[in-house]
């Protein structure tokens, strides 16, 4: 089954939002192997975070990345207009198999 | 410049098939996982199938198994997707994605590498 996020965050610029992505002891709770993307309308998807909190090269250190049980988070820090899109949080879940959240849609106010 | 380029969509009758090709450059396709990732209109994103880079690893979803395969042809750095009995409910925009970690001993770390996607439409 698909991992559950909120389906719609919003804030205002400068402020921090946090987004979470509740899975099962089968996959966010088993392994330290979530990632976070970022999709604008009509844009492929953007690594952000990877294997919990990792970011890759060249992605804002205002994007940050945790995991307690079953849960993973990501947080943006100082939001600004452009963090505006859609976040999909996705776990590695065993047997060679993936699986994604449902997305959450981000507003800046 | 990294870059990963879909090709192969298009309309199809339900229960025809369609192979979808990604062409890979700028990176040693070799060394990296790649995955297909699916997005129907207007949804979120889905993992379609996903192959290790010693080819050692595949998987796929649930709702693909025993229809798609998975396959990779180092030689022509490219990634395949051979899409069987396909429904209506198969139709999204596919996505190819570059594996984020060089010779990962994991199936999975991330997509750093996204194209910009091929269209299926299936459709009597």
């Amino acid at each position: 089954s698909a991992l559950t996020q909120p389906a719609s965050v919003s804030g205002s610029p400068g402020q921090s939002i946090t987004i979470s992505c509740t899975g099962t002891s089968s996959d966010v709770g088993d392994y330290n192997l979530v990632s976070w993307y970022q999709q604008h309308p009509g844009k492929a998807p953007k690594l952000l975070i990877f294997e919990v909190n990792k970011r890759p090269s060249g992605v804002s250190n205002r994007f940050s990345g945790s995991k307690s049980g079953n849960t993973a988070s990501v947080t943006i820090s100082g939001l600004q207009a452009e963090d505006e899109a859609d976040y999909y949080c996705c776990s590695y879940a065993g047997s060679s198999t993936l699986v994604f959240g449902g997305g959450t849609k981000l507003t800046v106010l | 410049e990294v870059q990963l380029v879909e090709s192969g969509g298009g309309l199809v009758q339900p229960g025809r098939s369609l192979r979808l090709s990604c062409a890979a450059s700028g990176f040693i396709f070799d060394d990296y996982a790649m995955h297909w990732v699916r997005q129907a209109p207007g949804k979120g994103l889905e993992w379609v199938s996903g192959i290790s880079w010693k080819s050692d690893s595949i998987g796929y979803a649930d709702s693909v198994k025993g229809r798609f395969t998975i396959s990779r042809d180092n030689a022509k750095n490219s990634l395949y997707l051979q899409m069987n009995s396909l429904r209506e409910e198969d139709t999204a925009l596919y996505y190819c994605a570059k594996g984020s970690t060089i010779r990962g001993v994991r199936f999975y770390y991330g997509m750093d590498v996204w194209g910009q996607g091929t269209t299926v439409t299936v459709s009597s």
